[in-house]
């Protein structure tokens, strides 16, 4: 059971817009840790999607967005890809700078 | 460019030890944390601990202390992870994974490729 709540799963269509939410508590993202979202294929490292709540690394589409809110964070995919389809990750930390992992999104591109 | 080459694949009994290793090349290599995350079979991602390179100081979460020591080389600029009495939960790829620091919690920019490690009697 991770500490920050993901949904296991989202799916949208081509060319959609689909958001994936973090949740976490005052002991962590609502005790204002930064939020930062990965996204991993099978069989390869996890590549880093947005860092700091909302900001892109170089080479990240702009499709790709982040925000944060109290306790919770979200990521926002527009136009949706069929390469899109992938796990994705949220990270924070609690109050001991423990590093800590949501239990991962599933996202199918229908 | 920053670089994270891990060692190979390893098969290993329940109760013995394993140590998988981290090169790190295309940076200054005391100047960042280096952390580890695994990643078991059909599960999330789970982290393992920090280590600083520059001084060798460690931090484990909770659940690993006592079987997790995290090590590095600073003439080869690697960083290992051994981690004893393996059990069959511990089948999973390993990870090391370089943290960006940020004031309020930094960020894994660079990831190994993973090293599968697989308990099995």
């Amino acid at each position: 059971q991770s500490v920050l709540t993901q949904p296991p799963s989202v799916s949208g269509a081509p060319g959609q817009r689909v958001t994936i939410s973090c949740t976490g508590s005052s002991s962590n993202i609502g005790a204002g840790y930064d939020v930062h979202w990965y996204q991993h294929l099978p069989g390869t490292a996890p590549k880093l999607l947005i860092y700091g709540n909302n900001n892109r690394p170089s080479g990240v589409p702009d499709r790709f967005s982040g925000s944060k809110s109290g306790t919770s964070a979200s990521l926002a995919i527009t136009g949706l890809q069929p390469e899109d389809e992938a796990d994705y990750y949220c990270q924070s930390y609690d109050s001991s700078l423990s590093a800590l992992f949501g239990g991962g999104t599933k996202l199918t591109v229908l | 460019q920053v670089q994270l080459v891990q060692s190979g694949a390893e098969v290993k009994k329940p109760g013995a030890s394993v140590k998988v290793s981290c090169k790190a090349s295309g940076y200054t290599f005391s100047t960042y944390y280096m952390h580890w995350v695994r990643q078991a079979p059909g599960q999330g991602l789970e982290w393992m601990g920090l280590i600083n390179p520059s001084g060798g100081s460690t931090s484990y979460p909770q659940k690993f202390q006592g079987r997790v020591t995290m090590t590095r080389d600073t003439s080869t600029s690697t960083v290992y992870m051994e981690l004893s009495s393996l059990r069959s939960e511990d089948t999973a790829v390993y990870y090391c994974a370089r943290v960006v620091p940020t004031i309020w919690g930094g960020y894994f920019d660079s990831w190994g490729q993973g090293a599968l490690v697989t308990v099995s009697s």
